[in-house]
């Protein structure tokens, strides 16, 4: 199996920019997708693809590659903003989906 | 916002059975492949299987492989996941999730998502 190696935390004032980064070796030739999963809610898909965003995610929220590591940003941060996020990927042959560990943003 | 309604859980005894349901209100299920997602207390995510649309084609997590088996009623528009000789470490809140699809092109992604059903295993 894969893994995938994010921060555990990640710390911002309001307005500031939270960015949170997740590597692993399926990177390169995979899609990374992240999450944002706050305490009794549903998850939501907040960047498909590396860098797409769904229909009624907020601007502010983007997603880059770069080889080994995805990045998550989300340029002025909100304090609703505050959550978990995971990024998520598949092996190459796309029959085994794995989760990064999680990072916890923490809006000060 | 759509979500999925997932329901089965409960109290188990270690060794013993349990069997989950995603149910999808305003989603017709049969066009996408579908998730099982858990998150053990204080810990992250952790997917456990998949199944394809046409419910062919099925993909475990190391961790529930030979227990666990998804399957998929799409007359019903239902999603199952039947929990054999569960253990301490199958303690978890259990997602169901659809899979990411966007004008017919469907990726690795999951989009809808229920809010959980909580299985404790335990004697």
């Amino acid at each position: 199996s894969y893994e995938l190696t994010q921060p555990p935390s990640v710390s911002v004032s309001p307005g500031q920019t939270a960015t949170i980064t997740c590597s692993g070796d399926p990177l390169p030739n995979q899609f990374a997708y992240w999450y944002q999963l706050r305490a009794g809610q549903a998850p939501i898909l907040v960047i498909y693809k590396d860098t797409e965003r769904p229909s009624g995610i907020p601007e502010r929220f983007s997603g880059s590659s770069s080889v080994t590591t995805v990045t998550l940003t989300i340029t002025g941060v909100q304090a609703e903003d505050e959550a978990d996020y995971y990024c998520q990927t598949t092996d190459i042959s796309g029959t085994y989906w794995v989760f990064g560990g999680g990072t916890k943003l923490t809006v000060l | 916002q759509v979500q999925l309604v997932e329901s089965g859980g409960g109290v188990v005894q270690p060794g013993r059975s349990l069997r989950l349901s995603c149910a999808a209100p305003g989603i017709i299920l049969r066009n996408y492949g579908m998730h099982w997602v858990r998150q053990a207390p204080g810990k992250g995510l952790e997917w456990v299987a998949v199944i394809s649309d046409d419910g062919t084609k099925k993909y475990y997590g190391d961790s529930v492989k030979g227990r666990f088996t998804i399957s998929r009623d799409n007359s019903k528009n239902t999603l199952h996941l039947q929990m054999n000789s569960l253990r301490a470490d199958d303690t978890a809140v259990y997602f169901c999730a659809k899979g990411h699809c966007l004008n017919s092109n469907c990726d690795f992604g999951m989009d809808v998502w229920g809010k959980g059903t909580i299985v404790t295993v335990s004697s």
